[in-house]
């Protein structure tokens, strides 16, 4: 099935662990994203990348840092992980701009 | 800041009936608008939009109305059918090198049969 997929779905880890949220594409677009919908259910840009170059970074910490081996990958790292960190993270991507296709997301609760 | 705002956080009808979802925004630069439909444990999925140059856009039940003027969008749904209960998000984009969607915070649609 042609979708934007990501893994894990579920994440719970203890405060000051590092994770990985592996995020890929076979929809043959050249835009990822990140999102993230925080406990007031705001859904937020974090990252965007076009073509394995990054192109937005909305004032993140930099513990978290994205990582692109290719087009259709954009994994997110996160260091040290802190409890405000607790929420859900989406993937996308697009290819003209808009139109964006969201994978299922990934709750992360740090405790 | 909040450049797209939804102020109802929920809303209930009854099936068979009119929905209608309002949705405002603060930047008249945004150049398209869309509506995603997000059930739980799911990503949201796109289900209609409009560019800033329209004022309507009906895809069957479901018609985007825009008032630039008044940088106010609102979608309506009919009839509403109890599997249109979702949270829906308004959501709009400065189209660009570096666009992305902005999104309002969702409205949770109760649809009861």
């Amino acid at each position: 099935d042609t979708a934007v997929s990501q893994t894990p779905k579920y994440l719970v880890t203890q405060m000051g662990n590092d994770k990985s949220i592996k995020c890929e594409q076979n929809l043959g677009h050249d835009t990822m994203y990140w999102y993230k919908q925080d406990s007031k259910k705001f859904l937020k840009i974090m990252f965007s990348y076009n073509n394995k170059e990054l192109i937005i970074n909305e004032t993140v910490p930099n513990r978290f840092s994205p990582k692109s081996p290719d087009k259709a990958h954009l994994n997110l790292h996160i260091n040290s992980l802190e409890l405000g960190d607790s929420a859900v993270y989406f993937c996308a991507s697009s290819q003209v701009g808009y139109g964006y296709t969201f994978g299922s997301g990934t709750r992360l609760t740090v405790v | 800041d909040q450049q797209v705002k939804q102020n109802s956080p929920s809303l209930s009808v009854q099936e068979g009936r009119i929905s209608i979802l309002n949705c405002d925004y603060t930047n008249s630069m945004f150049d398209y608008f869309l509506w995603y439909k997000k059930y739980p444990a799911e990503g949201p999925t796109f289900l209609i939009s409009i560019s800033s140059i329209k004022d309507k856009n009906e895809d069957g039940r479901f018609t985007v109305f825009l008032n630039k003027s008044a940088k106010h969008l609102s979608l309506h749904i009919v009839p509403s059918q109890p599997g249109d209960s979702a949270v829906y998000f308004c959501a709009a984009i400065l189209t660009g090198a570096n666009s992305k969607l902005t999104f309002g915070k969702g409205i949770t649609l109760s649809v009861r049969p």
